[in-house]
């Protein structure tokens, strides 16, 4: 079984503040999805990342896939109120077909 | 364009009962997961289809879970017996391009007393 997880897994931040959240594994994934999930609803997809290596920007968030594509971090600058909520990271495995493993998630809070 | 739909939004259940819940998925999209999420925690990986067969079961607790999809479109998640352990979200997602990004629904909360 492939396990990611994230840290940290609660943040409770003022508006304006810089954050950066993780997820890790052992084991390498052929891509890696982050979804951002609200109370009552169900996770919306935010990025996916492929190549070792690779970041992408959306806005104030960065995203950083590792190298060796065990890890990926999730960056927000400035964070506002808006961006409250549970982040997740889903990883495709090499062996696991395309069943997606979701990490426990990192519970955002910003605080006006 | 319509979204994953999922019914019933709620079901309150007494222990030992059956319960039935139901995924529409986005129209067009042949692959379709089953995820249980408990609060606090991540989605947990329960099956996923491709088309009208079970691509990967391998996530069912036991055998009192089973899920089905006859035509390739809707499908329905089937706990027989529940138990309170059985309480928890849970969440349908569909997608064209498996192992790709997922479109998820809002989810049904099942609650067993």
């Amino acid at each position: 079984t492939q396990l990611l997880e994230q840290s940290p897994q609660f943040l409770s931040i003022q508006e304006g503040e810089n954050l950066t959240v993780y997820c890790n594994s052992s084991s390498v994934f052929s891509s890696l999805q982050w979804y951002r999930q609200e109370p009552g609803e169900g996770p919306v997809l935010l990025v996916t990342v492929v190549t070792g290596g690779e970041v992408k920007k959306l806005k104030r968030l960065t995203f950083q896939f590792g190298d060796a594509r065990k890890d990926s971090s999730l960056h927000i600058t400035a964070a506002q109120p808006g961006d409250t909520g549970l982040y997740l990271c889903a990883g495709k495995g090499q062996t696991s077909g395309s069943r997606l493993t979701f990490g426990e998630g990192t519970q955002l809070t910003v605080n006006p | 364009g319509a979204g994953v739909s999922q019914t019933p939004s709620n079901k309150v259940t007494e222990k030992g009962k059956y319960v039935e819940l139901r995924c529409d998925p986005i129209s067009g999209h042949t692959a379709l997961y089953w995820y249980r999420q408990s609060l606090g925690q991540g989605p947990e990986f329960l099956i996923y289809f491709q088309g009208t067969g079970a691509a990967d079961d391998s996530g069912l607790p036991n055998d009192r879970f089973f899920a089905v999809r006859p035509e390739g479109s809707v499908s329905t998640l089937k706990i027989q017996r529940t138990e309170r352990g059985d309480s928890a979200v849970y969440l349908c997602a569909s997608t064209s391009n498996p192992g790709g990004p997922l479109h998820f629904g809002n989810g049904t909360r099942l609650t067993v007393t």
